[in-house]
């Protein structure tokens, strides 16, 4: 089974831009969690989508939003970018279904550098 | 916000040492979940502790969940340098709860 894959895996934006990363999930899961993670604040929940609907969500500005399609791929974008938007973004799938013993499974991330 | 504390942020130790990694918080979880990351990659999930006291063992590797599911531990036996990597602590209230991390303990293992 292949794994988590996260495209891009690196990328340059200036502040005000915008960017889209997108995220496969592992066949068969229909839960997609999307983190970001930063050298001062360690690994932050931003959202978590379950057949494409938004079933948790982080303390994140509004500017961070994200979707889920039919074959469960998501995305996630980030709009007017600011230099603190510079961080590794995760995503992890899990089938969403299985219970506290469940295990996620991460990609590798996309690392984002806003200049 | 229920927060997750780590202790020690760094440790730095000889191969076939002994060490310990404690993660702590003053709310309950249903589940605690610790992973490994190393650099380049996501974290990888090592094991799920869901019963207050349980103990798991994966190889060299030992997991607490303290009585009241609001602390756990994890103790590595004779570290070796393959075991080195950033080692994460997450809990999660519900099934359907998002899952918070905790910083993060730096583990460095030298030959």
């Amino acid at each position: 089974k292949a794994g988590v894959t996260q495209t891009p895996r690196y990328l340059i934006k200036t502040r005000g831009q915008q960017v889209t990363l997108s995220c496969s999930p592992i066949s068969g899961h229909r839960s997609v969690s999307w983190y970001q993670q930063t050298p001062g604040q360690g690994l932050q929940f931003l959202f978590e989508y379950f057949s494409e609907t938004q079933r948790n969500k982080g303390n994140f500005p509004g500017r961070f939003s994200g979707r889920q399609f039919s074959n469960s791929r998501s995305e996630m974008n980030v709009s007017t970018l600011e230099l603190g938007d510079s961080a590794l973004y995760l995503c992890a799938s899990r089938t969403g279904t299985g219970g506290l013993q469940e295990t996620q499974y991460f990609g590798p991330g996309t690392r984002l550098l806003v200049l | 916000t229920q927060l997750l504390e780590q202790s020690p942020q760094f440790l730095s130790i000889q191969e076939g040492e002994n060490l310990t990694v404690y993660c702590n918080s003053s709310s309950v979880f249903s589940s605690l979940q610790w992973y490994r990351q190393e650099p380049g990659e996501g974290p990888v999930l090592l094991v799920t502790v869901v019963t207050g006291g349980e103990v798991k063992k994966l190889k060299r590797l030992t997991f607490q969940f303290g009585d009241a599911r609001k602390d756990s531990s994890l103790h590595i036996t004779a570290a070796q340098p393959g075991d080195t990597g950033l080692y994460l602590c997450a809990g999660r209230d519900d099934s359907w709860g998002k899952l918070q991390f905790g910083a993060g303990t730096q583990v460095v293992v030298t030959p």
